[in-house]
Order: C-alpha cells, then structure tokens, then sequence
C-alpha cells in the first residue's frame, strides 16, 4: 500500500491476555518504529528497528512488552499479560533506512500509520 | 530533566482568524524540532521542521514556525484558519545525539468555529 498499515484499528481484550498488533510500513524503507499515545498524552517512543534488528528497545517499558521484524518488513509488537495501563493506541512509523538514517529524520520523512487503539478490560 | 511543554491544551478560533499555538522545550543542547498535525482518523502528518538556519520555517498548508533559542520555543502560526485545520497539534523533538527518537508534547487540540 501507499501508506504504513497497521492492524488491528481496535482491539478489545482482557487482563492478562496476550495481544499482538501488526505494523506494515512503505515498501522500501528500512527503519520502522513503535510509539505509544496514552489518552491526553504525545506518542512516547517504544522501539527502533533498522532492518531486522531492533536498534532502540529503551521506551519499551518492562518485559510484558517484546517487538520482532523477522524479515526486515513488516512488525509485529506483542504485549504479554495485559494490563489496563496497556490501554493506549499504539502508533508504528517508518522511514528511509540506515543509509539515509540521518537524512530521514533531518527531512522530518517519518510516515506514521493510523494506529491500533488497545482497550483492556 | 528533557521535556517537551505546549501550555494549551485546547485553543478556539473563529475561521479566518489567526493561531498561535505553544511550545516551549528543556534540552541541554538545541534539538531538532517539529510539528505534527493528527485529525480524526488519520496518521500524524509532519507540518514542518527545524533544524539549523533561518529561525522561520514554512510549513505545509499555510503553517510556520519560529525558532527562538533565548526562549527556548518553536511556536507555530497560521495567519487565517480554516475550518479544516481542527485537529490535535503535537510539536516534536529529536536530540542531535539521537536524532530518530521523537519527544512529543502533550498535544494541542484546535477547534474551528465558523
């Protein structure tokens, strides 16, 4: 597609279960990250993926929370045992890769998807 | 401590008339800085960016920004709105240190009245 993807929009679950929420970004770019907008607040920066590996794990806030790219495309961000505080909208961006890595940011060529809005129970 | 502040958090403003929205930043060295706009149903979309140079930069659809370093703010300015700029306004910051991880502000949301 012409944008970054990503599904589900919504998704209810309860405490204590385990979701995963999927990031689809622009074909070719390399660097792809997750960010998390609580009610009222900014997106917070979660993780930072250049290619496959994970670049910047530091705004993951504890180990409930884990993100894979096995291939270097699309992502996956998996929360374990949910908690209400989870509750946010969880927002993925991508933008031009390592080689531009600067040049991308310098640009401000951050594309973000619509989100995937969490609701725990 | 790092910290991104936009005091409004909700702003009026008859159509036609000018905005100014807030946004004043704590880093220990001048961050890159940004704005985005988030409408209803849409991704954040980049309206404009600073990074060195002139402290007046123009944005898209109509917006610009102005960098003063002795206040620390980069606030931004439309001189007539339209009704379709209601949204919510989040400006940005990237240190130089780090340049891909966005500090966001809390968010100000514009409504338009006719």
């Amino acid at each position: 597609g012409a944008g970054v993807s990503q599904t589900p929009s919504n998704k209810v679950t309860e405490k204590g279960k385990y979701v995963e929420l999927r990031c689809d970004p622009i074909s070719g770019h390399t660097a792809l990250y997750w960010y998390r907008q609580s009610l009222g607040q900014g997106p917070e920066f979660l993780i930072y993926f250049q290619g496959t590996g994970a670049a910047d794990d530091s705004g993951l806030p504890n180990d409930r929370f884990f993100a894979v790219r096995p291939e270097g495309s699309v992502s996956t961000l998996k929360i374990q045992r949910t908690e209400r505080g989870d509750s946010a909208v969880y927002l993925c961006a991508s933008s031009l890769g390592q080689g531009a890595r600067k040049a991308a940011i310098l640009t401000g060529e951050l594309f973000f998807g619509e989100g995937s809005r969490l609701t725990v129970l | 401590a790092q910290s991104v502040t936009q005091p409004d958090i909700h702003i009026t403003v008859s159509e036609g008339a000018s905005l100014e929205l807030r946004c004043n930043y704590s880093y220990g060295a001048t961050p890159y800085l940004f704005w985005y706009v988030q409408s209803p149903g849409q991704g954040l979309q980049l309206l404009l960016k600073y990074f060195s140079g002139d402290t007046l930069v123009q944005g898209i659809k109509g917006f610009e920004a102005e960098f003063k370093r002795s206040q620390s703010s980069f606030n931004l300015r439309k001189p007539s709105v339209h009704w379709s700029d209601a949204a919510e306004y989040f400006c940005a910051v990237a240190p130089r240190s780090n340049d891909y991880k966005l500090s966001f502000g809390a968010g100000t949301t514009v409504t338009v009245r006719a």
